[in-house]
C-alpha cells in the first residue's frame, strides 16, 4: 500500500547545484501534482500533469521543470537552486473522479545555502 | 484578491468544543471543495470533500457549503486534542487546486 513515495526525504543543496525530486505513485492516477510549502503558508502549485507525455505550469514554475514519461513517475527538476527553492515540496496525485481528493506524498524538506 | 482565503488563527478551543472554521473562495466557476488537515512536519490528508450546496458530515466533521456566497466551512464537533493541527482549505477548478494559508488549531485539555 505505497501511495505516492518521494524521495528522499531530505537534502541539503548549495546555491547553483541542481538536483531532481522524485516522485511516483502505484494507484494507476493519470492527474499528478508538484507543490511547495513555505513555513506558515499553503500550498503553491508548481506544475501538473495530466497523464503520460502531459505537462503544465502551475503558480509559481519559475526554476523548475518536470517530465512525465510514465503513468507513474512524475520527477521534479531543479536547476542553478537559490536560496529562495528553500521550502518543503509535496508531490500529489488523483484518479479522474468528480471529487478528485489527492493523495499526498510525505514530501521533501530541501534547503539551499 | 487571494483565490482562497480562511479565517486567519490560531483558534483555540476547549476540549469537548465546536470548532468552527470559515474559508471564502473568489472564483465563481470552483467546482470542488476540499477540507485537509496537516499535522507539523507531515503531509496533508483529506479528511473532507463537498461539491454540493447544503450540509455533509462524516463522524465529527461537517462540511458546509454556499456557492451563492462562495463560501465553504467545516465545523469539529467535540473537539479533541488530536485535532489540533492546521487546517487547508483548498478549491479546484479544471483540476487545479488552490490552497488557503491554512488555520491552525489548538484544542486545549
Amino acid at each position: 500500500n505505497a501511495g505516492v513515495t518521494q524521495t528522499p526525504k531530505f537534502r541539503i543543496l548549495k546555491i547553483g547545484q541542481s538536483m531532481t525530486l522524485q516522485c511516483t505513485q502505484d494507484m494507476n492516477h493519470n492527474y499528478m501534482y508538484w507543490y511547495r510549502q513555505d513555513p506558515g503558508m499553503g500550498l503553491k502549485l508548481i506544475y501538473y500533469s495530466v497523464g503520460a507525455g502531459i505537462t503544465d505550469k502551475g503558480e509559481v514554475p519559475n526554476g523548475y521543470n518536470v517530465s512525465r514519461s510514465t503513468t507513474e513517475d512524475f520527477p521534479l527538476r531543479l536547476e542553478l537552486a537559490a536560496p529562495s527553492q528553500t521550502s518543503v515540496y509535496f508531490c500529489a496525485s488523483s484518479s479522474d473522479s468528480r471529487e478528485r481528493p489527492q493523495h499526498f506524498g510525505d514530501g521533501t524538506r530541501l534547503s539551499i545555502l | 484578491q487571494k483565490e482562497v482565503e480562511q479565517n486567519s488563527g490560531p483558534l483555540s478551543v476547549p476540549e469537548g468544543a465546536i470548532a468552527s472554521l470559515n474559508c471564502t473562495y473568489s472564483d465563481r466557476g470552483s467546482q470542488s471543495f476540499f477540507w485537509y488537515r496537516q499535522y507539523s512536519g507531515k503531509s496533508p490528508e483529506l479528511i473532507m470533500f463537498i461539491y454540493s450546496n447544503g450540509d455533509k458530515e462524516d463522524g465529527r466533521f461537517t462540511a458546509q457549503l454556499n456557492k451563492a456566497s462562495q463560501y465553504v466551512s467545516l465545523l469539529i464537533r467535540d473537539s479533541q486534542p488530536s485535532d489540533s493541527a492546521t487546517y487547508l482549505c483548498a478549491v479546484i477548478n479544471d483540476y487545479k487546486l488552490s490552497f488557503g494559508a491554512g488555520t491552525t488549531v489548538t484544542v486545549r485539555a
